[in-house]
């Protein structure tokens, strides 16, 4: 089984509306982390978002939000006024046990289009 | 801040040739990571070292790869003989030492190599 699943191949949205990019994944540890990395066409990875099993709080950095669901292990990434800018492959990622542990296992990955 | 900075950024080879990628971390992380990247396997993780030792190199395809840390600001990955199915973008990443249970341990990319096995 997938640990990661990103079942939204391609998403397109008009600029200025918000965007929700789908991520749901499969651990059976207690403690984990979940990352949204972006990939722009110039193909270089930035990381986007961080959210921990522990964390009570939904992150949000600036315009990205995770609507983090525990019992249902999604982690969405939640995209305010998308900008054209925006438009490019957005991976989720789960690191699975504490902190010492740095391994990351990526989904597929989303084509995010925005339209003017 | 400079980030990880990867080189060279395009690579096109002959089949058998070698060919050397190489790394520099970001100043003061202690853990780096080598990953591929291609259409049919996504991003996968190929090694990774933390404080210049290898921890786990279970992603490595075959003999042919190989990667070496000799200092905490340089690190390359190689691949000799160099094949046609080799071609991909590599991405090189560092982390910051996390020794927290439930530390974030952020991992910080390069613009990656995109490598083309002729």
């Amino acid at each position: 089984a997938q640990k990661i699943t990103q079942t939204q191949p391609g998403m397109f949205v008009q600029e200025k509306e918000a965007v929700t990019l789908d991520c749901t994944y499969d651990t059976s540890d207690q403690s984990y982390g979940l990352f949204w990395y972006k990939q722009p066409s110039s193909g270089e990875m930035i990381f986007l978002i961080y959210q921990g099993s522990y964390d009570e709080q939904n992150a949000t950095e600036g315009r990205y939000s995770l609507n983090f669901q525990k019992a249902r292990k999604s982690a969405n990434l939640v995209i305010s006024a998308s900008q054209l800018g925006d438009s490019a492959m957005y991976f989720c990622a789960m690191r699975e046990g504490p902190g010492s542990n740095y391994k990351l296992t990526f989904g597929k990955g989303t084509l995010l289009t925005v339209n003017p | 801040d400079a980030g990880v900075i990867q080189s060279p950024r395009h690579e096109v080879t002959e089949m058998g040739q070698e060919v050397t990628l190489r790394c520099k971390p970001i100043s003061g992380h202690n853990s780096l990571f080598w990953y591929r990247q291609t259409m049919m396997r996504g991003l996968e993780l190929l090694i990774y070292f933390n404080n210049n030792v290898p921890i786990d190199d279970s992603g490595m395809p075959e003999d042919r790869f190989s990667a070496k840390m000799p200092n905490a600001s340089f690190s390359t990955l190689k691949i000799q003989p160099s094949e046609p199915r080799d071609s991909a973008v590599y991405f090189c990443a560092s982390s910051p030492k996390g020794e927290r249970y439930l530390a974030k341990n952020i991992q910080y990319f390069g613009a990656g190599t995109r490598l083309s096995v002729l």
